[in-house]
């Protein structure tokens, strides 16, 4: 995931415009990766999913690209709503023999009306 | 909906006290997991288990245990409370061993050790 620090990186977007989030990532091995959504107050929860066997992946106003060859995740947000002010997490799946999860650092989505 | 429970969403001990912090999830699920998150440093795998009885360390398990005795039910235990141990800690389930299954989280306990 994203380098550690005690910086929350944050991202500021007008209302209606499109946002990108990007994340790199630590392990070739890795074969699936996820963004999650964490809310003040509740624990993450799950937006996209992309497996290594893909680049690109859609969902309802939210697509995840993935560049294997320099490790790098990103997460586009269409037409950005308040409701989308969140931090975003993007997460790798790495065999263990069974697998955990391992998580960046996070960034901060600020969506300014 | 899958549910995972978490049975306090504040705690507030005393340096030296013996903490548990107790999960449920309501799915079925093979697997569980405790992080703590804190911020600017995203969440940090704490123990995770596959099944009853087994346990896996993860990425700082240090001043930690577990304890799995049913599907359900995953316990996070701290033996002697430290305040480097005052966090947020999350709870997560998901299905299957195969590495390509997303988690669900409980909404967090925030411990502060004094």
């Amino acid at each position: 995931g994203e380098s550690v620090g005690l910086h929350l990186p944050t991202l500021s977007v007008q209302e209606g415009d499109n946002s990108i989030i990007n994340c790199a990532y630590s392990n070739s091995a890795s074969d699936y990766f996820i963004w999650y959504k964490q809310e003040s107050g509740k624990g993450p929860q799950f937006i996209i999913d992309i497996r290594s066997n893909m680049d690109k992946r859609q969902g309802q106003r939210v697509t995840v690209l993935l560049n294997k060859t320099v490790k790098h995740l990103s997460l586009q947000i269409a037409a950005t709503q308040p409701g989308d002010s969140a931090v975003y997490f993007c997460a790798e799946n790495i065999n263990t023999g069974g697998f955990k999860t391992i998580f960046g650092a996070g960034t901060r989505l600020f969506v300014k009306a | 909906d899958v549910k995972v429970t978490q049975s306090s969403r504040y705690l507030v001990k005393r340096t030296g006290e013996k903490v548990f912090l107790e999960c449920v999830q309501d799915m079925d699920h093979e697997n569980m997991f405790w992080y703590r998150q804190d911020p600017g440093l995203g969440l940090r795998l704490i123990y995770f288990s596959y099944d009853v009885k087994m346990k896996e360390k993860g990425d700082i398990p240090e001043g930690y245990s577990v304890s799995r005795e049913k599907k359900e039910r995953f316990s996070l235990i701290l033996e002697s409370a430290s305040t480097n141990q005052t966090s947020m800690y999350l709870c997560a389930s998901s299905f299957s061993r195969q590495g390509d299954e997303k988690l669900f989280f409980g909404s967090g306990t925030q411990l502060s050790v004094l």
